[in-house]
């Protein structure tokens, strides 16, 4: 069965840098794409962007251009999400998603979710 | 950028038929998918292009789409039903997934 586990919970500090890990199962992961998504505590689902497992292609939400980094690891079956200079308001949990392809290049929805990884930025 | 615009929040007695609705220019347009987030869990995909149920889902879920609102119609409420729904769409323009704000769904 598909699975989707993620890396234990983080606390770091403002400035900080944090990545957190996502490792897929039950299926060929270079065939979809991984999407990582993160909710404030009280507030709802922000797409953060996804990379494409077969070819490595990224696309960023436009406010976290430059901060942000996604990564795979084809042999070990894992994505990585890392965030740069951390600030208070980054304090969410963090959610990887397959990537469900409409065609090779045009993602369609998520079908599959990690259980989320609490990230809490404070000083 | 493409906004999609939900109600804050839906209120249904048990046994009857909610209606979640997500509002976006000429959504019609676009493939339109549906999450159920309860307390403390991941979302669950209920419904994907506008109107498909993913293995496990029950029949009570169907979705429509067409000008510029799509809707989850949840048949027959449970308490279990309970819990955050969010529409999302691929928005070919910007090349960005765009989810809506969420809908609480209250069984009274």
């Amino acid at each position: 069965q598909v699975q989707l586990v993620q890396s234990g919970a983080e606390v770091k500090k403002p400035g900080a840098s944090v990545k957190v890990s996502c490792k897929a199962s039950g299926y060929t992961f270079t065939s979809y794409g991984i999407s990582w998504v993160r909710q404030a505590p009280g507030q709802g689902l922000e797409w953060m962007g996804w990379i494409s497992a077969y070819n490595g292609n990224t696309n960023y939400a436009q406010k976290l251009q430059g901060r942000v980094t996604m990564t795979t690891d084809t042999s070990t079956s894992t994505a990585y999400m890392e965030l740069r200079s951390l600030r208070s308001d980054d304090t969410a949990v963090y959610y990887c998603a397959r990537v469900y392809m409409a065609t090779v290049v045009t993602p369609a929805h998520f079908d599959y979710w990690g259980q989320g990884t609490l990230v809490t930025v404070s000083s | 950028s493409y906004v999609l615009t939900q109600p804050p929040s839906v209120s249904v007695a048990p046994g009857k038929t909610a209606r979640i609705t997500c509002g976006g220019n000429n959504i019609g347009s676009k493939s339109v998918h549906w999450y159920q987030q309860k307390p403390g869990q991941a979302p669950v995909l209920v419904i994907y292009y506008d109107s498909d149920r993913p293995s496990g889902i029950p029949e009570r879920f169907s979705g429509s789409n067409s000008g510029n609102t799509a809707t989850l119609t949840i048949s027959r409420v449970e308490a279990g039903d309970e819990a955050d729904y969010y529409c999302q769409v691929w928005d070919s323009s910007s090349d960005h997934n765009v989810f809506g704000g969420g809908t609480k769904l209250t069984v009274l």
